[in-house]
């Protein structure tokens, strides 16, 4: 069974940092690009970031590039979102996903991670 | 990249037909074959239920399918159950390697 846990989630304040993580159970985790999707409380679904199966190659939404890095360690099958300089417009909730198709989130989820920045 | 356009709601009563509109650009949804939707039920994660246009992921309904004419995709979704109301969204590459989904809509089942 695919499993996908977010943890890291939590009060960060502007300017700072949080580092999100995801462990990966139930398929061949190297074989897959991975992505992160967030959800501002009440809107809709954001792209933030996807990174190809062997981690060589990354993409970013304009809005984070620069500020957040992705990355993923293929011997602990796990998937990870550095977040610096934070702003209050990246409180949201961040899900993890598994990519079936081209850099598109895919077929299995995460149940989401809360980070929220304020004062 | 600009969100994809979506109608806000969409209602229909049990075992009807429903379809939902997806606009973009020639940079996104007219420009290339992938294009996702998205079931998402108040308070859980997002499960995917059409990707590359018109596929269906197993486990997914056939009463779910999509379409692609120029610029808009669409979901349709046909013998309505109340299960089926929930937020739906869609999702295209955008070139230049980068991802953009559409605003949402909120599926009402009269």
């Amino acid at each position: 069974e695919v499993q996908l846990l977010e943890s890291g989630g939590g009060l960060a304040q502007p300017g700072g940092s949080l580092r999100l993580s995801c462990a990966a159970s139930g398929f061949t985790f190297s074989n897959y690009a991975m992505s992160w999707v967030r959800q501002a409380p009440g809107k809709g679904l954001d792209w933030v970031s996807t990174i190809s199966g062997s981690g060589g190659t990354t993409y970013y939404a304009d809005s984070v590039k620069g500020r957040f890095t992705i990355s993923r360690d293929n011997f602990q099958n796990t998937l990870s979102l550095q977040m610096n300089s934070l702003r209050t417009e990246d409180t949201a909730v961040y899900y993890c996903a598994k990519v079936i198709s081209m850099i598109l989130p895919g077929d299995y989820w995460g149940q989401g991670a809360l980070v929220t920045v304020s004062s | 990249q600009s969100a994809l356009t979506q109608p806000r709601s969409v209602s229909g009563s049990p075992g009807q037909s429903v379809t939902i509109s997806c606009t973009g650009t020639s940079s996104d949804v007219a420009g290339y074959n992938y294009v996702s939707w998205y079931q998402q039920h108040p308070g859980k994660a997002p499960k995917l239920m059409i990707f590359d246009v018109s596929k269906r992921p197993s486990g997914v309904p056939d009463r779910f399918s999509g379409s692609k004419s120029g610029n808009t995709a669409s979901l349709t979704i046909s013998g309505l159950q109340a299960e089926d109301e929930a937020d739906y969204y869609c999702c295209s590459y955008a070139g230049s390697d980068s991802v953009v989904f559409g605003g949402g809509t909120k599926l009402t089942v009269l």
